[in-house]
């Protein structure tokens, strides 16, 4: 099956930092979200982005499709980004199975 | 909205109990998945539905079943649970076709001791 795998697996910011996420996967996908894992469970959908380039507030998305890598990008990080991030992918060719990745825990100190 | 909505929100079992997790959805997706999340680690699918009346394994099915019989209802069974199966269990939804997003329950946390 599909591979995907995220780095770094741990980052700590100083709040108002800024970071860049990965996700690389070892096919090609047709459906690609970011996901923020808070520290209460709860997961929270980001970005849809099977190609391209996104943008809310401070983050920001693109996922190159061709090279098979996606990148999230938070600014001006804050506490509350604090979590753990997952990219996750849908191959293509018809299968319905969603492969997350390990995720990028996220701690941010004031 | 509801949303994607998960009950019981935690439940603890002795070894060999059964019990079933109810997952609902008010957004009419044909698409549903059940995960389990272990502590530190990335979700892994159990099982998923692409419709009302189907079901297929994921990639931990061992030790679960599930039923799709409304296509708002997915549920989850453990016939004898295991302290292997003590998880954060996540639902989710999404609409069919590729280009649709996934959106997740809050969890249940089963314990089995």
């Amino acid at each position: 099956g599909i591979q995907v795998e995220q780095s770094p697996p741990d980052l700590i910011l100083q709040e108002g930092a800024n970071s860049t996420l990965r996700c690389n996967f070892s096919d090609s996908v047709n459906n690609l979200q970011w996901f923020h894992q808070n520290p209460w469970g709860q997961l929270i959908n980001l970005f849809y982005i099977p190609s391209g380039t996104k943008q809310n507030g401070r983050l920001s998305a693109t996922t190159v499709a061709t090279e098979r890598y996606s990148l999230l990008y938070i600014s001006s990080s804050q506490t509350t980004d604090s979590g753990v991030y997952f990219c996750a992918v849908l191959n293509s060719g018809g299968y319905q199975k969603v492969t997350f990745g390990t995720g990028t825990k996220l701690q941010v100190i004031p | 909205n509801a949303g994607v909505t998960q009950t019981p929100k935690f439940r603890v079992l002795k070894t060999g109990q059964s019990m079933t997790l109810l997952c609902a959805q008010d957004m009419n997706h044909e698409y549903m998945y059940w995960y389990r999340q272990d502590p530190g680690m990335g979700l892994r699918l159990i099982h998923y539905s692409v419709g009302e009346g189907t079901t297929a394994k994921g990639e931990v099915p061992d030790g679960y079943n599930v039923s799709r019989l409304k296509k708002q209802n997915f549920l989850l069974g453990l016939e004898s649970a295991a302290p292997s199966q003590t998880s954060v269990y996540f639902c989710a939804s999404r609409r069919a076709g590729e280009a649709a997003e996934q959106y997740f329950g809050p969890g249940t946390r089963l314990t089995v001791t």
